[in-house]
């Protein structure tokens, strides 16, 4: 079990619909990421919220719309989503910099989109 | 330009049969190198930090060590269940806050 919790683990969206992905950790964790993750590719950074706000998006298309409602919690905003945006979503989450090293990533499950 | 380089893309074992996956970077400043383990759709799963050059970990069959320019994943005596991709993963200096630069993987299967 990991402690980073995603929910749907799948979903399927027509291109017109609006649904959104959760993340949660209890790790105390105060940076969260949003990735991208293809078949057979690395995870690719889409957004990381720093203490509950918007620190880097990787220039995303405004059909998805990140949320940090508090440190605990995560949300992806999807609307009019394009077929080719179907892949593993990825909720991830680690401390913040610490003085010269930088602390490891924890990732959830994943949530699985397929855009019809 | 940072970047991590993984190889062999994908390796086939036998079971019992002893190997070793590479990642080698180039980075401005290495903070830390990270190694995941990830099972077909599910996400990455924490293995290993190595901070210094010379650093070892160790976590049943698998010993991750670290130099000034690779690290390799050593693999003892694999089992089918240790069939996964493999991935390395640094945060650079000069990418700026949060940015952790993968590799591209490396693709195990281990035969019985």
């Amino acid at each position: 079990d990991t402690e980073v919790t995603q929910t749907p683990k799948h979903l399927v969206m027509g291109m017109t619909n609006k649904k959104s992905l959760k993340c949660e950790q209890h790790m105390g964790h105060r940076a969260m990421y949003w990735y991208k993750q293809k078949a057979k590719k690395p995870p690719e950074l889409m957004f990381v919220y720093s203490y509950e706000k918007l620190s880097i998006n990787e220039s995303v298309p405004s059909r998805f719309s990140p949320e940090c409602p508090n440190s605990s919690l995560l949300n992806l905003h999807l609307h009019a989503l394009q077929p080719e945006d179907s892949a593993l979503y990825l909720c991830a989450s680690s401390q913040d910099r610490g003085q010269g090293v930088d602390s490891p990533l924890h990732f959830g499950n994943g949530t699985r989109l397929t855009v019809t | 330009e940072d970047q991590v380089t993984q190889s062999p893309e994908a390796l086939r074992l036998q079971e019992g049969e002893s190997s070793s996956l590479n990642c080698s970077y180039t980075v401005s400043g290495l903070r830390g190198l990270f190694w995941y383990r990830q099972d077909p759709g599910k996400g990455p799963e924490f293995l290993f930090t190595l901070y210094s050059a010379g650093e070892e970990k160790e976590k049943e069959r698998l010993k991750a060590t670290l130099t000034k320019k690779e690290s390799f994943l050593h693999i003892t005596a694999p089992k089918p269940e240790d069939s996964a991709t493999y991935l390395c993963a640094v945060p650079p200096l000069t990418s700026g806050t949060y940015k952790y630069i993968f590799g591209t993987g490396t693709r195990l299967k281990v035969l019985a």
